[in-house]
């Protein structure tokens, strides 16, 4: 299957710094592409849908300053965690949807797991 | 009305046995519904997917079950190994004004030797 690669895999931070997760579909063009929040023992939360060169539509409850997403190309998405607190502590998986080769089959990245102390 | 229901919230399964997890759903614009595998610490993993035009697909031990008039549909794990434990989603999309997808809440499901 496609393949959709996350990184980094791990990242612990202090609070009040910012983080940067990319989010890379390496065999296909992604023309849509998700990030997901997902605390242990749970479904994915879905945080925002981001089309490549346009702007980002994050789920209600969701806080666009904090959580900064860039879709720049077709290959690559970034999430950025600004000013982060110990509350943002979970992990995030990002997800891509190949809509030119597979219709609506979404394809996921190996999550990162952000620790802020 | 966007909701997919999932269940069973956990199952224990004796190796070689069979694992059944059943999702339901309402919303009939629904026209993709995929079974995602997620180990812990990792991303899903697309298992298996299936339309609503077919009733049943298999793809090795797994077999989606799908009942269109019922709304319902179910994953099947023929012979089931202790390397399938894991948390099982099953899902359900539409690209209707707008591409979605609907998860279910997950089964964590364990093989015992």
């Amino acid at each position: 299957g496609a393949v959709v690669s996350q990184h980094p895999s791990r990242v612990i931070c202090k609070s009040g710094t910012s983080v940067k997760i990319e989010c890379r579909s390496l065999d296909f063009q992604a023309t849509t592409m998700f990030w997901y929040r997902q605390f242990p023992k749970k479904s994915l939360m879905l945080m925002a849908t981001s089309n490549e060169g346009s702007k980002a539509t994050y789920e209600q409850g969701v806080e666009k300053d904090k959580f900064l997403i860039n879709h720049a190309s077709l290959t690559l998405s970034t999430l950025t965690v600004t000013s982060a607190h110990p509350e943002d502590s979970s992990f995030y998986i990002c997800s891509a949807r190949d809509g030119l080769g597979g219709g609506n089959i979404q394809y996921f990245g190996a999550g990162t797991r952000l620790s802020v102390l | 009305q966007q909701q997919v229901k999932q269940s069973p919230q956990s199952l224990i399964v004796q190796k070689g046995g069979i694992s059944i997890i059943n999702c339901a759903y309402e919303n009939t614009a629904f026209d993709y519904f995929p079974w995602y595998q997620q180990f812990p610490g990792k991303g899903p993993a697309l298992l298996i997917a299936i339309r609503p035009d077919v009733s049943e697909k298999k793809e090795g031990r797994f077999t989606i079950s799908f009942n269109k008039s019922a709304k319902q549909f179910s994953l099947h794990i023929m012979d089931s190994q202790p390397g399938d434990s894991a948390t099982y989603f099953c899902a359900a999309s539409f690209d209707t004004g707008g591409f979605k997808t609907i998860f279910g809440a997950g089964t964590r499901l364990f093989v015992k030797a």
